[in-house]
């Protein structure tokens, strides 16, 4: 069974931490992303990674930057956390980018106080 | 701006019936479309795809029918049963790595 792990499913962190999230899929994925949710808006896209060291931006960066130093691993982190950022983060993989089967983690709910 | 959008936020289906859930995109462009099936607490999974050359897949209990003329795409669901209770996203990709959600359904169940 695919999986793809993020290992924080709740936080809470203060205004101005640096938060980090981290991902791991076990499928040998090339292609990563992070997603925030928030209710009445879907899913938007804040970054996402192609390949080992290779980040684009998404919908929505500004706040948040990526690192991607291992193929299974991919680490989103708020380097000054603030209470909008209060969310739920999804991690999500795929081999095959043109298409839409996206391989989504559980999610870490974070919030900003 | 392209944007994906169902039309209702909230749906309740009684258990048997058959649900309907719509979507509407606006992005032209759009080539690939998507529904993923999100129960609670966990992540969004993928259930059924249809690509623009097509107007209607089947998968097991599942139609996706895609209007490109009006830009209109629907998940139908047969029988529906208590574990059909969840959010239901449409999305769409009109490039190569980038998919756009829409706001998401819920659906509830009633027994």
């Amino acid at each position: 069974d695919v999986k793809v792990t993020q290992s924080s499913r709740y936080l809470v962190k203060r205004t101005g931490e640096k938060v980090f999230l981290e991902c791991v899929q076990d499928m040998d994925h090339e292609n990563m992303f992070w997603y925030r949710q928030d209710p009445g808006l879907g899913l938007r896209l804040i970054y996402f990674s192609y390949d080992v060291k290779m980040k684009e931006k998404g919908d929505i960066p500004e706040g948040y930057s990526v690192s991607r130093e291992k193929k299974e691993r991919f680490s989103l982190i708020l380097e000054s956390a603030s209470t909008n950022q209060t969310s739920m983060y999804l991690c999500a993989s795929t081999g095959a980018i043109n298409t839409g089967e996206l391989f989504f983690g559980e999610g870490s709910r974070l919030t900003v106080l | 701006g392209e944007s994906v959008g169902l039309h209702l936020p909230t749906l309740s289906v009684q258990e048997g019936d058959n649900s309907i859930i719509n979507c509407a995109y606006s992005n032209s462009a759009s080539d690939y479309f998507i529904w993923y099936k999100q129960e609670s607490g966990k992540g969004p999974q993928f259930i059924i795809d249809i690509r623009s050359n097509m107007d209607k897949r089947q998968g097991q209990r599942v139609t996706v029918l895609l209007n490109k003329t009006v830009k209109h795409l629907s998940l139908q669901i047969a029988a529906t049963q208590p574990g059909d209770s969840a959010v239901y996203f449409c999305a769409e990709n009109s490039n190569d790595y980038k998919l756009s959600f829409g706001a998401g359904t819920t659906v509830t169940v009633r027994a």
